[in-house]
């Protein structure tokens, strides 16, 4: 199948705004996905948006969609050392239960 | 709170051997998932089952099988190990009117 698109590494510094990127593939998807995977550990859902907005904010966290380009993003502000981790975008695929996950973003924040 | 375990967090198995992977949701969620992730790969779907005894394909079924006996519980087999089946499994969940899946630690693999 097609692939999400992402970006492998982004690397910010402390206290600075993240922004991760991600093209998705399927323009009939109803909820678009971010979840965030620390060291070791299991996919935390971190926020997702619905088809049809066009940002959502939950504290630090906006997400951007542009539907007409596939295109969804990630800003965390203020980003913390505690944020560095592996972010996933992830679509709902056209049919069935299953979501569609791009390969990750590996977030490094250095002090 | 929601909740998805796995059996084992560390898992060392030899070539041939018969495993079993345990996943199990607190949530009464009709689906579940089984998913392994490999460096440069991502997450790719294995199997996945919407109900009691149903399942169905993934993206790479092959080597593996599933079984469903009660709604909780979700099994992943591998019939006969091979070291290409080293990985970091992990098991996930959803409601049928939602998409959203949560995921359990994840059982990391090792096949000698």
């Amino acid at each position: 199948g097609e692939d999400v698109e992402q970006s492998l590494f982004l690397s910010v510094r402390e206290g600075d705004s993240s922004v991760i990127n991600c093209t998705y593939t399927d323009s009939s998807s109803t909820y678009l996905y971010w979840y965030k995977q620390e060291p070791g550990a299991g996919l935390q859902l971190l926020t997702y948006i619905f088809s049809n907005m066009d940002m959502k904010q939950d504290q630090r966290l906006t997400v951007l969609l542009n539907k007409k380009d596939k295109h969804l993003s990630l800003r965390i502000a203020d980003t913390q050392t505690g944020d560095s981790a592996i972010y996933f975008c992830a679509e709902n695929k056209n049919s069935g239960y299953a979501l569609n996950f791009g390969k990750g973003t590996s977030l490094l924040v250095t002090p | 709170d929601v909740k998805v375990t796995q059996s084992s967090r560390y898992l060392v198995k030899r070539t041939g051997e018969k495993v079993f992977l345990e996943c199990v949701q607190d949530m009464d969620h009709e689906n579940m998932f089984w998913y392994r992730q490999d460096p440069g790969l991502g997450l790719r779907l294995i199997y996945f089952s919407y109900d009691v005894k149903m399942k169905e394909k993934g993206d790479i079924p092959e080597g593996y099988s599933v079984s469903r006996e009660k709604k909780e519980r979700f099994s992943l087999i591998l019939e006969s190990a091979s070291t290409n089946q080293t990985s970091m499994y992990l098991c996930a969940s959803s409601r049928p009117d939602r998409y959203e899946q949560y995921f359990g630690p994840g059982t990391r693999l090792t096949v000698t």
